[in-house]
């Protein structure tokens, strides 16, 4: 499959810092990238959508002044934690949309292997 | 209704049997069905796609579509305590990036 990529893989940072964490696409372009939130025993929580080169779309409830998101790229999107607080830390995951092989019916996200964050 | 609905789970089945997740969806023009494994502290992971209606297999793993149902499954043959994850049921509407999860079932596979 596909391959995107996450970095840092692990983060851990104090009450009050910003965090920012990249998503590349490796093998294709990604015109729309996703991140995720994900707590322990529950399911993926969709955060915000991010279309190259325009203003993020952010899900109810996700505070788009705390989180920020770049998608200067085909390839390349940031997800920046402001002021993160001990409620922040959690497992983000983000997923790049697209097809390698460059046919619509193919498009499907795939996923970067995800950054843990612990606020202390 | 729920735009793409799965077993609620939790499934549990013996090792080496046949495991059968089922997910339907109620969009009839979607394209494109895509099945996800997700273990416990990682992320979600492609393992299946299925465009036409019938069967695809590979390896251990079949998907099966069928469009008039509204109805696409993933069978697991063999099943191993490996196979024991989330898995994800995912429609694409075939018009701009209109993509949906279901909820996804969570298969335990005991040995």
């Amino acid at each position: 499959g596909a391959v995107v990529s996450q970095h840092p893989s692990w983060v851990i940072c104090k009450s009050g810092t910003s965090v920012k964490i990249e998503c590349r696409s490796l093998d294709f372009q990604a015109t729309t990238m996703f991140w995720y939130r994900q707590f322990p025993k529950q399911s993926l929580m969709l955060m915000a959508t991010s279309n190259e080169g325009s203003k993020a779309t952010y899900e109810q409830g996700v505070e788009k002044d705390k989180f920020l998101i770049n998608h200067a790229s085909l390839t390349l999107s940031t997800l920046t934690v402001t002021s993160a607080h001990p409620e922040d830390s959690s497992f983000y995951i983000c997923s790049a949309f697209g097809s390698r092989a460059g046919r619509w019916y193919q498009e499907t996200q795939y996923f970067g292997p995800g950054t843990r964050l612990l606020v202390l | 209704q729920k735009e793409v609905e799965q077993n609620s789970g939790p499934l549990s089945v013996p090792e080496g049997a046949i495991a059968s997740l089922n997910c339907t969806y109620s969009d009839r023009g979607s394209q494109s069905f895509f099945w996800y494994r997700q273990y416990s502290g990682k992320s979600p992971e492609l393992i299946m796609s299925i465009y036409s209606n019938g069967d695809k297999e590979d390896g251990r793993f079949t998907a099966q579509l069928n469009k008039a149902s509204q109805y696409v499954s993933l069978l697991i043959r063999d099943s191993q305590p490996s196979d024991s994850a989330t898995y994800l049921c995912a429609v694409n509407r075939g018009y701009g990036q209109n993509f949906v999860f279901g909820p996804g079932t969570r298969l335990s596979v005991l040995p």
